[in-house]
């Protein structure tokens, strides 16, 4: 049982330029969401899906694309990276929205912007 | 508003235990969660507890929940070197149409031998 698998766990980008950090889940989770880390910010929220075709946004999502095709998929690209883009990203799911529905987290993919 | 507080580190000696607080500000909170980050790795949920209860024990790790003071606390016991990390409280509102999950910034937990 993966749970959830990010990929790349590591990008170098140059301003400018355009990638889509994957993340799969196996747990046939309905609730997907995508955060950034960053030293002394905590975690913030960038996008959401609360299941396949339903995407909303978080607190943080500029510069941020989403979409939901599938349960298990839910890819975050990045349109045109800004070094201020530079952060650590996770992609988390849990059963539903519920609040008493823990969410599991990726391991993560730490991306530099030049 | 919302907001989440936690100190920002914490140092014991192996085997003591450990106590991590975290205060939060919203009264409509309906579960509150522990996560623990490895250096590298993503969070992994440790444990849960719902508003109307006080207290949750599972193994060496102890919730408390004051919910008129609105403090959260986790107490780990006989701390090991394996429970450095960095350790997340987090609150899950009902915002509207949506769950709500305000984050603390974490406690970094060092244990010396």
């Amino acid at each position: 049982n993966a749970g959830v698998t990010q990929t790349p766990k590591f990008q170098v980008l140059k301003t400018g330029q355009s990638m889509t950090l994957q993340c799969a889940q196996d747990m046939n989770h309905e609730y997907m969401s995508w955060y950034r880390q960053d030293p002394g910010m905590g975690l913030r929220l960038i996008h959401y899906s609360v299941g396949a075709g339903i995407t909303d946004q978080g607190e943080v999502p500029n510069g941020y694309n989403v979409s939901r095709s599938t349960t298990e998929d839910f890819p975050l690209r990045l349109l045109s990276a800004a070094p201020s883009q530079t952060s650590v990203y996770f992609c988390a799911s849990s059963y539903s929205a519920g609040t008493n529905q823990p969410q599991h987290f990726g391991d993560g993919t730490r991306l530099s912007i030049l | 508003g919302e907001d989440v507080e936690q100190s920002l580190f914490l140092s014991v000696r192996e085997g003591d235990s450990s106590v991590i607080n975290c205060t939060y500000t919203d009264s409509s909170s309906t579960y509150l969660y522990w996560y623990k980050q490895e250096p590298g790795a993503g969070l992994q949920l440790l444990t849960y507890i719902f508003s109307n209860m006080d207290m949750k024990q599972d193994q060496r790790l102890t919730v408390l929940l004051n919910k008129k003071d609105k403090h959260l606390s986790l107490r780990i016991a006989d701390t090991q070197t394996g429970d450095s990390a960095i350790y997340f409280c987090a609150v899950a509102l009902w915002g509207g149409n949506n769950r709500k999950l305000i984050w603390g910034l974490g406690t970094s937990l060092a244990v010396n031998p």
